[in-house]
């Protein structure tokens, strides 16, 4: 079975400082991995998407993102921290199972980000 | 681009009493669309995957004659709550899936409060 696991509830850090916030994932075939950030009260912003490439992925707002295939891993990352980015950050892959193509994503269970000034 | 609303952001009704929340695609057709439900501090739970000109697939345990999906056009989707209980209040998202991308991401709504009373 698919899934994708966020190892953290929350992840604290300093603003000015690097961020990590981790993904591992479990799938069957070639992952299409995505990072979503939800803000209170809100839907889900797309951040980036790892299909093929490069592993280092850059997305929006200075996230990025290095898909490590030997680690089944999907971490998310931003060199400089802003208490902006204080949120509740979304690990997802692509269902690719039985018919092949469903669309549907499968989600981890979110890690909050917590940066502090 | 890739902009998707939901309408109303919020609603709260009375218990027995239907709902409709309305998504729309605003700058793209979307052929698939997605509706989950989200807790308090919790991942979303995909509730159905509704495609244009055909019938939702509902996930495992989602009545379908309580959450009613239509999908009459490329650009919008809506959700029917039927004879809502206070236990249906939850935050509704939905998704709409860009054909036109390789990948088919997802771009997510900003998400509809329903509270029942």
């Amino acid at each position: 079975a698919q899934s994708v696991a966020q190892p953290e509830d929350q992840v604290n850090v300093a603003e000015g400082n690097p961020l990590t916030v981790k993904c591992t994932y479990s799938v069957s075939g070639n992952p299409y991995l995505f990072w979503y950030v939800q803000y209170p009260n809100r839907g889900l912003q797309f951040l980036l998407k790892y299909i093929t490439g490069d592993n280092l992925v850059k997305g929006s707002y200075g996230f990025e993102a290095e898909f490590n295939k030997s680690q089944t891993s999907f971490h998310l990352k931003k060199p400089s921290a802003l208490v902006s980015d204080s949120a509740l950050y979304f690990c997802a892959v692509r269902d690719r199972e039985g018919s092949g193509n469903t669309g549907k994503l499968i989600f981890g269970q979110g890690t909050t980000l917590q940066v502090k000034p | 681009g890739a902009v998707v609303s939901q309408h109303p952001s919020w609603v709260i009704c009375k218990s027995g009493t239907s709902v409709k929340i309305e998504c729309r695609s605003l700058d793209f057709q979307a052929t698939t669309m997605f509706w989950y439900r989200q807790f308090p501090k919790q991942s979303l739970m995909l509730m159905a995957t509704s495609n244009e000109g055909s019938k939702a697939t509902y996930e495992q345990g989602v009545e379908k004659d309580k959450f009613l999906i239509n999908h009459a056009s490329l650009t919008l989707s809506t959700l029917t709550v039927t004879s809502a209980h206070p236990e249906d209040s939850s935050f509704y998202i939905c998704s709409a899936s860009d054909p036109g991308g390789v990948t088919d991401t997802q771009y997510f709504g900003p998400g509809t409060r329903l509270t029942v009373l």
